[in-house]
């Protein structure tokens, strides 16, 4: 699995829109971005994911560059429980294809 | 009702001991893991079942030894308890459209 970079954390005002970036370069064409975060004392929560195609859902927004090399996961308007690790993944799809996780990005929410 | 449930969730013990962790999860998932997250905050897989086969084995000592009596249950046995055996592990279950989902982590603690 392509290895991803991320910054060690971040701030974001409430009601703001939270981006948070990372990038993965030596990512192959069947790997896919997958985004987690993990809540202070909880498991880690599924957000997002996508191949190459921009991607929406109820939580967040997914950009993907052209090129593939990087993608920014958006939360439209932060809130305080929006606080936690943020987890960009990239992994291939394949039968016991499991989640490998770096360190990912504090993202703080602040009133 | 929760997705992915783990018993017990606190559980401190003394050094040499067995203990066991259960997960059941109610999701018809056939893919379960194991996760263990140390005192550096880091997620590394231990263990996957596919259908109650082991098909991941994470060069875990052979004193964590997984068992799947079903699709739906998979537990975690560990012999002789050592002080760096405290964490926090999470089961997991992996649905048909490759989204894993996790439980709430029982946290271990070795004394």
């Amino acid at each position: 699995d392509a290895k991803t970079t991320q910054p060690t954390s971040m701030d974001c005002a409430e009601g703001r829109a939270a981006n948070l970036p990372c990038n993965h370069s030596t990512i192959s064409g069947n790997e896919y971005v997958y985004w987690y975060r993990q809540i202070h004392s909880q498991g880690p929560q599924y957000i997002i994911h996508g191949l190459k195609n921009n991607e929406t859902n109820e939580m967040a927004s997914l950009i993907i560059t052209e090129d593939r090399k990087s993608s920014t996961l958006i939360l439209p308007h932060a809130t305080l429980r929006d606080t936690a690790v943020y987890y960009c993944i990239v992994r291939v799809e394949e039968y016991g294809n499991k989640l490998v996780f770096g360190a990912g990005t504090i993202l703080r929410v602040k009133s | 009702d929760t997705a992915v449930s783990q018993t017990p969730k606190y559980l401190v013990t003394q050094m040499g001991n067995d203990k066991s962790i259960k997960c059941e999860q109610n999701l018809g998932h056939d893919t379960m893991y194991w996760y263990k997250q140390d005192s550096k905050k880091f997620l590394k897989i231990m263990f996957s079942y596919n259908n109650k086969e082991l098909i991941i084995n994470e060069t875990v000592p052979n004193r964590f030894s997984p068992k799947s009596p079903d699709k739906a249950h998979l537990n975690l046995h560990i012999n002789s308890l050592e002080l760096g055996d405290s964490a926090v592990y999470f089961c997991a279950s992996r649905s048909s459209g490759n989204t894993i989902y996790f439980g709430e982590g029982s946290w271990l603690t070795v004394v």
